[in-house]
């Protein structure tokens, strides 16, 4: 089952504008992540923040984090063509054995308008 | 450094078939784990392996299987194939050591393999 459920599930803007996806997730975590899909490829890592964290960057990147509200937002500033894909967090509590696995959220399709 | 490889990019079995997939993780990474991407079930963990011990198993039926070798490369293998098993099967690897210290390694994807299930 999905740990957590983005919001929203398909996003068109146009091109130089900001997106926002958000997350909400159900458990206590270690650390969230973003990533990035094009077209049912492979992931690409964009950020990773931790639970003691507020708001980090990226480039053109913004992710926060509300630990109360179980919630994460990503802001892309700018959008670019290029930046049409779909974009998933992912939660993760680590154990003393190293790496829990990652659990994903149902993603949101984003597409930039030329 | 090379990236994760998988292979084979895509393949077509039918019902009742087993298929081997495989993965090559980035050199020095000693952690592999293993996806699956469904429209319907999304990305799901399926297990992973750390020095050729699964360390971690997702909520996939006894016929989803994996190994893992000497040298890091792991393979994961569906038996009688349902039709439901059509997904693309994504592979990551770290060098999951970061844990001990309390840190998150970074997941390096692979490009997957595409399965359909006929």
């Amino acid at each position: 089952s999905q740990q957590g459920e983005e919001d929203p599930q398909a996003l068109s803007i146009q091109e130089g504008e900001n997106a926002t996806m958000n997350c909400s997730y159900k458990t206590s975590i270690n650390n969230l992540q973003w990533y990035r899909q094009n077209s049912g490829r492979g992931l690409v890592h964009l950020i990773l923040i931790r639970s003691n964290e507020r708001e980090k960057h990226s480039g053109r990147l913004r992710v926060t984090l509300d630990t109360s509200k179980k919630s994460s937002s990503l802001l892309i500033t700018a959008s670019r063509a290029a930046d049409t894909a779909s974009y998933f967090c992912a939660t993760d509590r680590i154990s003393n054995f190293g790496n829990e696995k990652l659990t994903f959220g149902t993603g949101t399709r984003l597409t930039i308008i030329p | 450094k090379a990236g994760v490889t998988q292979t084979p990019r895509y393949l077509i079995k039918t019902r009742g078939q087993q298929v081997t997939l495989s993965c090559s993780p980035i050199s020095g990474h000693r952690s592999v784990s293993w996806y699956q991407q469904t429209p319907g079930q999304g990305l799901q963990f399926l297990f992973e392996y750390f020095s050729e011990t699964q360390r971690n198993k997702g909520n996939f039926p006894g016929r989803f299987s994996g190994r893992q070798f000497s040298n890091s490369r792991s393979e994961m293998n569906v038996s009688t194939l349902e039709l439901g098993d059509s997904a693309l099967y994504l592979c990551a690897s770290s060098s999951g050591i970061a844990g001990v210290y309390g840190l998150r390694d970074e997941q390096f994807f692979g490009p997957g393999t595409r399965l359909t299930v006929l």
